[in-house]
């Protein structure tokens, strides 16, 4: 079984520009979470999608966003980047049985803002 | 909010020493707990959880977790670590009514051969 695929793996952008990453699920993983990691700062919740839905949003700036298509397939973008921006952007899968919280991670997509 | 507290940022240990790795969390009730960890260039993984019964859980490569209900605690330890545990760990909670697991901080450890 294939596991969560993100793209790009890496990529540098500079400030004010925006950026699109995107997010392979587990087949048969309907929610998809996207977390921002920092150094010293873990793991910071961003949103997460259910069936095209957003179920849950972290305490992000409206400049943060994200979508799922019908194939579970799930993209955020950041726009007007800024250079605290620069972090790693996992995304993770889950199953939507029993909602246990145990979450599948992507290696994630490294994002460096100049 | 629910919180999650991993009280020790930085670990360096010799190979065969002894783990602890503490993990508190602020609200009681009903919780399922987790520790994931991340090796060096790869992706975070699934250590080891806890959802109900009994509160000493037994995870991959060695790795244990006990759930202590009356201190909100689920420490992760390992009796003789090795230089391939060298990782980052984070401890997870979910509950409160919330399925979207809060993470803590996480504990970067180093092992010295």
């Amino acid at each position: 079984k294939a596991g969560v695929t993100q793209t790009p793996r890496y990529l540098i952008k500079t400030r004010g520009q925006q950026v699109t990453l995107s997010c392979s699920p587990i087949s048969g993983h309907r929610s998809v979470s996207w977390y921002q990691q920092t150094p010293g700062q873990g793991l910071q919740f961003l949103f997460e999608y259910f069936s095209e839905t957003q179920r849950n949003k972290g305490n992000f700036p409206g400049r943060f966003s994200g979508r799922q298509f019908s194939n579970s397939r799930s993209e955020m973008n950041v726009s007007t980047l800024e250079l605290g921006d620069s972090a790693l952007y996992l995304c993770a899968s889950s199953s939507s049985m029993g909602n246990t919280g145990e979450l599948f991670f992507g290696e994630g997509s490294r994002l460096t803002v100049l | 909010a629910q919180s999650v507290s991993q009280h020790n940022h930085h670990v360096i240990l010799s190979e065969a020493a002894s783990l602890e790795l503490g993990c508190n969390y602020s609200y009681g009730g009903t919780v399922n707990l987790f520790w994931y960890v991340q090796y060096p260039g790869q992706h975070l993984q699934l250590l080891l959880k806890y959802f109900s019964g009994d509160p000493l859980v037994k995870g991959i490569k060695g790795f244990e977790a006990e759930f202590i209900k009356s201190k909100f605690s689920f420490n992760l330890r390992k009796p003789s670590v090795q230089w391939s545990d060298t990782a980052e760990y984070f401890c997870a909670v979910m509950g409160g009514g919330s399925y979207i697991p809060t993470f803590g901080r996480g504990t970067s450890l180093i092992v010295h051969p």
